[in-house]
Formats: C-alpha cells, sequence, structure tokens
C-alpha cells in the first residue's frame, strides 16, 4: 500500500510569489490536513479536508488556502510569499469521519522563501 | 498559548541509557498520540493512548496516560541511535478535526 506523497520535495521561491504544494494520500483516505513546521512554531495546523470540504481551519492569513479534489488528493497553495513562510510543510491523510482517527504523514515540502 | 508543553526540549544521551519524555496541559483529553520524526521525514504515530492511568508498550518503549488525562510520558529502556529523533505528542481537539501537537524533544541518542 503506497504511503502519502507530497511534490515537490524542495521548493525555492522568492517574496511576493505564490506557491502551490501537491498530496496524494493513502488510497481509501479521504481526509487530508495540511500542517506547517517551523523551528520556533513547532508543528501547527492549517486546515482539513473531508470529501472534497474543509471541515476546519487553523489560525493562518487567508493567503492560505487549499482544495481537495473528487479522488481525495489535495493541494495548498500560498499567495504573496513572505520570509516567514519559509518552512516544511506536512500533509497527513486518514479515514477521517471523526473520533481518534489514526494520521499518516507524508515526507514534506521544504518551501524557502528568498 | 500552548496547550501542550513538553519536557525536555533537547536530551543527548549514551545508548543503553534509560530516558522519559514528557508531555504535559492543563486541559483534559479523551485521548493523546505520540510520534516519532526522523530528520527529512513526516512524523510517525507510535501509540494513541485513550484510558486515563493507561499503560502501552511498545518494544523498548512505555507510553503512559496520566489518571487524569491531562498529561502523559513516554519512557525508553536502553535507548539506542536508532531512536534518535524528533518526540512528538498531539491530542484531537474537542469537537473538531484539528490535531495539536506539542513542542517536542529532541532526541540524540550517541554510539
Amino acid at each position: 500500500k503506497a504511503g502519502v506523497t507530497q511534490t515537490p520535495r524542495y521548493l525555492i521561491k522568492t517574496r511576493g510569489q505564490q506557491v502551490t504544494l501537491s498530496c496524494s494520500p493513502i488510497s481509501g483516505h479521504r481526509s487530508v490536513s495540511w500542517y506547517q513546521q517551523t523551528p520556533g512554531q513547532g508543528l501547527q495546523f492549517l486546515f482539513e479536508y473531508f470529501s472534497e470540504t474543509q471541515r476546519n481551519k487553523g489560525n493562518f492569513p487567508g493567503r492560505f488556502s487549499g482544495r481537495q479534489f473528487s479522488n481525495s488528493r489535495s493541494e495548498m497553495n500560498v499567495s504573496t510569499l513572505e520570509l516567514g513562510d519559509s518552512a516544511l510543510y506536512l500533509c497527513a491523510s486518514s479515514f477521517g469521519g471523526g473520533g481518534n482517527y489514526e494520521q499518516y504523514f507524508g515526507p514534506g515540502t521544504r518551501l524557502t522563501v528568498t | 498559548t500552548q496547550l501542550l508543553e513538553q519536557s525536555p526540549q533537547f536530551l543527548s544521551i549514551q545508548e543503553g541509557e534509560n530516558l522519559t519524555v514528557y508531555c504535559n496541559s492543563s486541559s483534559v483529553f479523551s485521548s493523546l498520540q505520540w510520534y516519532r520524526q526522523e530528520p527529512g521525514e513526516g512524523p510517525v504515530l507510535l501509540v494513541t493512548v485513550v484510558t486515563g492511568g493507561e499503560v502501552k508498550k511498545l518494544k523498548r518503549l512505555t507510553f503512559q496516560f496520566g489518571d487524569a488525562r491531562k498529561d502523559s510520558s513516554l519512557h525508553i529502556t536502553a535507548a539506542q541511535p536508532g531512536d534518535t529523533g524528533l518526540y512528538l505528542c498531539a491530542v484531537l481537539t474537542s469537537g473538531t478535526y484539528k490535531y495539536i501537537f506539542g513542542t517536542g524533544t529532541r532526541l540524540k541518542v550517541l554510539a
């Protein structure tokens, strides 16, 4: 069974640009969550999608957005990049549906903003 | 305000030593998870504890959920270099599908 895949693995962008990251969940999983990980703030929740609907959103500005497709694949977009957006962006998939479901993480996309 | 505080923040020990890391909060949780993250990878789920006072063992790792379900500990016996990594605790916030992660303990086991 293939794991969660994220593309690209590494990305370098310039301030003011926008970026789109992709996440393919484990087959059969309908929930995809996105996280930002930085040395200073740790691992912080961005948003969660289930069956193409955003169910939860973290405390990030509107420059951070996401979507989920009918095949459960998800993308997140960051517009007008700032230096502080440099981070490891992780996605996690699960069956969803509430309760104590298990999350499976991808390897992440390392974004560097210069 | 950080919901989950982990201690210590950093730990460097010799192979064969024992260690305990902690995850503390002032809130009560229905369950708590522990993850390990290695460099260049995403976190990997180690265990989920659900019942207050519950103890779970995974080879040399022992996990305990506090009686009041506000804290948890992870004890590693005879640590090995392969145990090196970032250990994270996480809880699902009540009534949401949103996980909160702890501040993390970065462990380095020297051969």
